[in-house]
């Protein structure tokens, strides 16, 4: 079983502020972890994952993501935000690696940037 | 690399009619592709998981008959929502597996609207 649990439906943050969405996840098994971005209207795009090397992953447009287990989390961060990172951003969990490929998604976090 | 397209990216259809919805891995075979429903400002739902020339395994709740899925190659799925309702208006989304890359790649999505 598996699950993933975002703190904050919402999250406004000025431009140039740090920004951190926060996941927590659930997994039987060592999991991979996911963190996707999606624009109004659109698909998802990744930013980045964790398949169990470094549990500082980076990943595209300046963001980044610890896993730490001992927390069960994986927030995502990003030092200096940019008006372009207004979306909506979703945590995603699988067992790909012991052959369940089925990506678990969190109820997503709105990121609005204050000019 | 790695793309994935849909079509089409917008439909009406009235009720009571059924709407094909195309899941395209342009530059890759897919060994497995997904299907996705997402409600406004809600998360992705995995609806059912199909694998080329099997049958697709659906998530519980997903009534099978109503949501037929073909899986005909390594590179197409098809996604048919039979005697639309306007309950079934949504957002659905597809991805796809690229065979040991442990990531699945989305489509931009297909906004239907049952009227």
């Amino acid at each position: 079983a598996q699950s993933v649990t975002q703190l904050g439906s919402h999250v406004s943050v000025s431009e140039g502020a740090l920004v951190l969405l926060r996941c927590n996840y659930s997994s039987s098994v060592p999991p991979y972890l996911f963190w996707y971005v999606q624009y109004p209207n659109q698909g998802l795009q990744l930013l980045l994952k964790y398949t169990s090397a470094a549990t500082l992953v980076k990943g595209i447009n300046g963001f980044e993501a610890e896993f730490k287990k001992s927390e069960t989390s994986f927030h995502l961060t990003k030092p200096s935000a940019h008006m372009s990172d207004a979306a909506e951003y979703f945590c995603a969990v699988s067992q790909m690696n012991f052959g369940n490929e089925k990506l678990t998604f969190g109820t997503g976090t709105r990121l609005t940037i204050i000019p | 690399g790695a793309v994935v397209s849909q079509h089409p990216s917008r439909v009406i259809c009235k009720s009571g009619t059924s709407v094909k919805i195309e899941c395209r891995s342009l530059d890759f075979q897919a060994t497995t592709m997904f299907w996705y429903r997402q409600f406004p400002k809600q998360s992705l739902m995995l609806m059912a998981t199909s694998n080329e020339g099997s049958k697709a395994t659906y998530e519980q709740g997903v009534e099978k008959d109503k949501f037929l899925i073909n899986h005909a190659s390594l590179t197409l799925s098809t996604l048919t929502v039979t005697s639309a309702h306007p309950e079934d208006s949504s957002f659905y989304i597809c991805s796809a597996n690229l065979a040991g890359v442990f990531e699945q790649y989305f489509g931009p999505g297909t906004r239907l609207t049952v009227t």
